[in-house]
C-alpha cells in the first residue's frame, strides 16, 4: 500500500528566507504526487503535481517540487517565502484507484 | 477553472438530527467525489468515494448507514449524516476529479460541523 511520510510537524522560518518541505513516500509504481496547501478553517488548495517528465515541477505562488525516484522523496521549496505562506501543507501519492494518501502535514509558521 | 463549492461552510445541529452536505464542482463534471474528514491539527481521512450514478464506496470503518452519500449528478454528491451525535463533531471536506482535469483532486472549502 501506498503511504507519505512528512517527516516535519512544524517549520518556522523567518518571512524573505527559503523554505523547503520535506516528503517521503512508498508505493511499488510510477508515483503520481501532489502538494496541497490548506490555510486555517479552509479546504485545500492544488500547489503542483508530478505525474511524468521533468522532474522539477513548477507550481503555483512560487513554489516548486522536485522528485527524486532515488530517494522516494518530492520536496517542495520555495526561494522566499512571504506572511502568506504561513499554513499547512499536505504531501499526497494517488494509488490506481484515484485515491489520496495524504501525509500527516507541516505546519509552517513565518516570523516577520 | 476547476472550483469546488461546499455548503453550507459550517452548521450547528442538535444531537439526534440529520444534517445535510453539498459538494459541486461548478466549472467541470466531476466523474467522481470524494468525502474526507478531518480532525484538528490532523491530516485527512477518506470517507467515501462516488461516483456519477453509482452507490459510493466506504472506507473500512466508516459506516455507510450513518453517512449517507448521493452523487446525483455530475456536478453534486451530498453527504447526510444521520442521527448526528457529538462525536460526529468535524471539519468534513469534498474533492472532485474529471479525467478532464487529469484526475486531479480539487477540493471544497470544508463545513464544519458541531454537533450538540
Amino acid at each position: 500500500a501506498q503511504s507519505v511520510t512528512q517527516p516535519d510537524i512544524h517549520i518556522t522560518v523567518s518571512e524573505g528566507a527559503s523554505l523547503e518541505l520535506r516528503c517521503n513516500y512508498s508505493y511499488g509504481a510510477t508515483p503520481y504526487l501532489f502538494w496541497y496547501v490548506q490555510s486555517p478553517g479552509q479546504g485545500l488548495q492544488l500547489l503542483l503535481k508530478y505525474f511524468s517528465g521533468d522532474t522539477l515541477v513548477q507550481g503555483i505562488k512560487g513554489f516548486e517540487a522536485e522528485f527524486k525516484r532515488s530517494q522516494s522523496s518530492f520536496n517542495l521549496r520555495k526561494p522566499s517565502v512571504h506572511w502568506s505562506d504561513a499554513a499547512e501543507y499536505f504531501c499526497a501519492v494517488r494509488s490506481n484507484d484515484y485515491k489520496l494518501s495524504f501525509g500527516a502535514g507541516t505546519t509552517v509558521t513565518v516570523r516577520a | 477553472g476547476a472550483v469546488v463549492s461546499q455548503h453550507p461552510s459550517w452548521v450547528i445541529c442538535k444531537s439526534g438530527t440529520s444534517v445535510k452536505i453539498e459538494c459541486r464542482s461548478l466549472d467541470f463534471q466531476a466523474t467522481t467525489m470524494f468525502w474526507y474528514r478531518q480532525f484538528p491539527k490532523q491530516s485527512l481521512m477518506l470517507m467515501a468515494t462516488s461516483n456519477e450514478g453509482s452507490k459510493a464506496t466506504y472506507e473500512q470503518g466508516v459506516e455507510k448507514d450513518k453517512f449517507l452519500i448521493n452523487h446525483a449528478s455530475l456536478t453534486l454528491s451530498t453527504l447526510t449524516v444521520t442521527s448526528a451525535h457529538p462525536e460526529d463533531s468535524s471539519f468534513y471536506i469534498c474533492s472532485a476529479s474529471s479525467e478532464r482535469e487529469g484526475d486531479t483532486q480539487y477540493f471544497g472549502p470544508g463545513t464544519r460541523l458541531t454537533v450538540l
